[in-house]
This record gives structure tokens, sequence and C-alpha cells, in this order.
């Protein structure tokens, strides 16, 4: 099947900072990404869909200064959590609709933050 | 809007034994069905899919058919292992929600050897 990336896997920042994680379809080139996140033994919640070329769209309640998503190409996507604190410590997962298959997204691995 | 109910978990089996993990979907449109599995510090995988009424999605002897007429999509795996221990997550993606994932809450699965 298709495989989607996720860098870091895991990252530890101290509170204050900004993290940037990347999202990459290895395989098929993805118009549409989606960023999750992800609360201990919880579903997963739907942050935003990012669009290559175009201003991401963010689920209600979903704070769009404060999760910064850039789609620049058609297989990367990033999500930088600026001015991090410990609240937003999670699992972040990241999936990528294949347009051959438009009704399956591939899932990334996902990172796991944590918030000093 | 579209939603996803799913069978509470957490569900612990022998190996060997038979498994059924119910879902069922409210939907507007005309969803396409699947069911994710997601082992221990991973991201998720699909296990396997169906787009249409009285499709049965099948992987690694996992099974789950699309009834229209129940709105729903049970999962069902004749015989168990240790190694399908896992979260299983019951989804839909529907044309009227720009193809967005809805998840169910997920159910937990151990197998005890």
């Amino acid at each position: 099947g298709a495989v989607v990336s996720q860098h870091p896997s895991r990252v530890i920042c101290k509170s204050g900072t900004s993290v940037k994680i990347e999202c990459r379809s290895l395989d098929f080139q993805a118009t549409t990404m989606f960023w999750y996140r992800q609360f201990p033994k919880q579903s997963l919640m739907l942050m935003a869909t990012s669009n290559e070329g175009s201003k991401a769209t963010y689920e209600q309640g979903v704070e769009k200064d404060k999760f910064l998503i850039n789609h620049a190409s058609l297989t990367l996507s990033t999500l930088t959590v600026t001015s991090a604190h410990p609240e937003d410590s999670s699992f972040y997962i990241c999936s990528a609709r294949d347009p051959g298959l438009t009704d399956t997204q591939y899932f990334g691995p996902g990172t796991r933050l944590t918030v000093l | 809007g579209n939603s996803v109910t799913q069978m509470e978990g957490p569900v612990t089996l022998s190996e060997e034994a038979f498994l059924t993990i119910n879902c069922t979907y409210t939907a507007t449109g005309y969803p396409s069905l699947f069911w994710y599995v997601q082992y221990p510090g991973e991201g998720l995988q699909l296990l396997l899919k169906a787009t249409k009424a009285d499709d049965k999605g099948s992987n690694k002897g996992f099974e789950a058919t699309y009834r229209k007429e129940t709105t729903s999509f049970h999962l069902e795996k004749g015989s168990v292992q240790v190694s399908d221990s896992a979260v299983y997550f019951c989804a839909l993606s529907d044309l009227g929600s720009a193809r967005q994932l809805t998840f169910g809450s997920g159910t937990q699965l151990t197998v005890l050897p």
C-alpha cells in the first residue's frame, strides 16, 4: 500500500518554543492531507485539512495561529505548533488521500510531542 | 451530520476465539466505510474497506460487509491471534463531507495466549 512518513517520530521541547512536524507521501502525489490529534485512549480528532497550494481549512475550535499548516508541494505538508505549552502535548497524526483512490486515506506513523 | 458508533471496549479474547466488533453509522450521502487498526505507539493502518452496499472488505482474515439496510459495517474474524491485539477504528468517508474521515471511538482488543 501507499506509504506516508512523518518526521520526527518523537520530539520533546521546552514551553514557548515552536515545533515543526513534516508529513510526506512517498509514492503518490497528495493534493489533500489531513492533520489529526489523538489523546491517550481516544479517537482521532481532525484538526485541519491541508490543500496543496491553498490555505488549510481548520476545524472548529482549532487555533489557526497556533497550529500553522503549510502544504507547499504535492508530497509534503507541515504542521508547526507555535509557542508550545504542556497542554499541546499529544500524538499528532497526518494522513494523505491518494487521488487515484479517492476514498482511501493513508496514515503516517504519528509524532509524539511532549512539551515540558 | 455524519457519525460512527462503535462497540465499547475493551474486548479481551483467548487465542483462536471468534471476534465481532460492531459498527453502525449515520451519513447524509453514500459513504465509503473503513476499518483501521492502530498498534501501540503507531499511526493507523487501513485494514479493509467497502465502497458500496453489499460489498465485503477483507484482509488478514478480517471481514466486514457494508449493510445499507442496517447501516452497519461489523468487523469479524474467525480465529484471532495474539498479534491482533490493537485498537480498531471504524470510519466513514462521504462526498458530502469532502471525503473527510469520521471515526468511531475505537475498540481496544486484547488477545491472550
